[in-house]
């Protein structure tokens, strides 16, 4: 079974562009979240998407946008980038979000660099 | 609400040895999830290991064991054997089973492990 996908893996942006990253989740997988990873903060929740909803949402400001489609594949946008966006995200899918005990498959992140 | 804590941002061991990686965390619920994730260097970040609150038996999945204090909060991993191919970084999760939480995993800074050959 094909792992988490997510495109492109690397991007140049400069300051004040926006941005749009997919994530493809395994198959089957309902359930997308976004993380955001830096050295500084570690690893930040940003929202949680299941069967076209966001379920959960992080204290992240209004630029960060998501969606997720039919398919559960999903997007996440970043607009007005500022260079503290540079980073690491993640995408994570889940069989089902509401079975606690459930694992997150990690996708290799998209490396996003603000210029 | 609730943290988690890693203290050690850094480890190193020897190849072959023991090393336990710390972790600790707050929370008022009873019952919830704790999990510990691997990230290799520039690798998909995997579970290694995870444990259920309310079971009093720590989880061993093969080289890799938790010691799991609940009275004091503490959610430890120890690697057994440790193998060049342990290095990484490790992170400590906690997930609450009360829907007020929406499931939500809260995540420690992590503990970069490093294996000397």
């Amino acid at each position: 079974k094909a792992g988490v996908t997510q495109t492109p893996r690397y991007l140049i942006k400069t300051r004040g562009q926006q941005v749009t990253l997919s994530c493809s989740p395994i198959s089957g997988h309902r359930s997308v979240s976004w993380y955001q990873q830096t050295p500084g903060q570690g690893l930040q929740f940003l929202f949680e998407y299941f069967s076209e909803t966001q379920r959960n949402k992080g204290n992240f400001p209004g630029r960060f946008s998501g969606r997720q489609f039919s398919n559960s594949r999903s997007e996440m946008n970043v607009s007005t980038l500022e260079l503290g966006d540079s980073a690491l995200y993640l995408c994570a899918s889940s069989l089902w979000s509401r079975d606690p005990s459930y694992e997150q498959y990690f996708g290799p992140g998209t490396r996003l660099t603000v210029t | 609400a609730q943290t988690v804590t890693q203290s050690q941002p850094e480890m190193s061991v020897q190849e072959a040895e023991t090393v336990t990686l710390s972790c600790t965390y707050d929370t008022s619920e009873s019952d919830y999830y704790l999990f510990w994730y691997k990230q290799p260097p520039s690798r998909q970040m995997i579970l290694v290991i995870r444990q259920e609150a309310y079971k009093q038996q720590n989880a061993t999945e093969n080289r890799f064991s938790v010691n799991f204090q609940k009275a004091a909060k503490s959610f430890s991993l120890k690697i057994s054997d440790s193998q060049l191919g342990d290095a990484a970084m490790y992170f400590c999760a906690y997930r609450a089973l009360s829907s007020d939480s929406n499931y939500q995993l809260i995540w420690g800074a992590g503990t970069k492990l490093i294996i000397k050959p």
